[in-house]
């Protein structure tokens, strides 16, 4: 079955602009989950949604938003962008299972990689 | 969640096994311990995962102490394939969502 989707792979933005990425996990799969990847930072959980409901949420100001569709597929937005928001934006789809069993692995994307100019 | 120590880097030679350790000692009973995979320019994949006894499968097997205060990821002939950042994990086993603390991981890099 097809993989985690997202889009766009790259793109370039300037400074106090908005942006947003989008996110269609796997077919079957309602929980996804987004991450945010620097050099400095590694990787750092941003948020989970989960049946259209936020989840989980991480440790990063209000200017990092998302939301899930009914059909599972997810966008995050940032808005007021800062150079420091330039990253590799990292989703997961996961649907929950039985502990010991798959214990809801995770599926990555292959990410969208934004820069902040 | 707990959080796990790792090396920094490693190196392996191709077709030679690699044992990649890390420690948790403040895991918790209820803690799962997951090993994840990046490879470069790829989102991470899912590698293995246990509680106390060891596991293993077509990629990997997964060695627990019996304390479980440190695990080793065992790759038992590493390929160029398996140059990645791996990374050890704890989850509590209530934890089935899509939250996952990251530490910094290991970069094992293999030689011809």
């Amino acid at each position: 079955k097809a993989g985690v989707t997202q889009t766009p792979r790259y793109l370039i933005k300037t400074r106090g602009q908005q942006v947003t990425l989008s996110c269609s996990p796997i077919s079957g799969h309602r929980s996804v989950s987004w991450y945010q990847q620097t050099p400095g930072q590694g990787l750092q959980f941003l948020f989970e949604y989960f049946s259209e409901t936020q989840r989980n949420k991480g440790n990063f100001p209000g200017r990092f938003s998302g939301r899930q569709f009914s059909n599972s597929r997810s966008e995050m937005n940032v808005s007021t962008l800062e150079l420091g928001d330039s990253a590799l934006y990292l989703c997961a789809s996961s649907q929950p299972g039985l502990a010991g069993f798959n214990a809801g692995e995770l599926f990555f994307g292959e990410g969208s990689r934004l820069t902040v100019l | 969640d707990a959080k796990t120590t790792q090396p920094n880097s490693m190196e392996s030679n191709e077709e030679e096994p690699v044992h990649l350790p890390c420690n948790h000692s403040t895991i918790s009973g209820t803690d799962y311990i997951h090993w994840y995979r990046q490879l470069p320019s790829q989102g991470p994949e899912y590698v293995i995962h246990g509680l106390t006894s060891n596991v293993n499968n077509r990629m990997a097997s997964l060695a627990i102490a019996e304390d479980r205060k440190s695990s080793t990821l065992i790759l038992h002939r590493a390929t160029l394939r398996d140059a990645a950042v791996y990374y050890c994990i704890l989850r509590d086993v209530s934890n089935q969502g899509g939250k996952l603390i990251f530490g910094q991981g290991t970069e094992l890099s293999v030689k011809p």
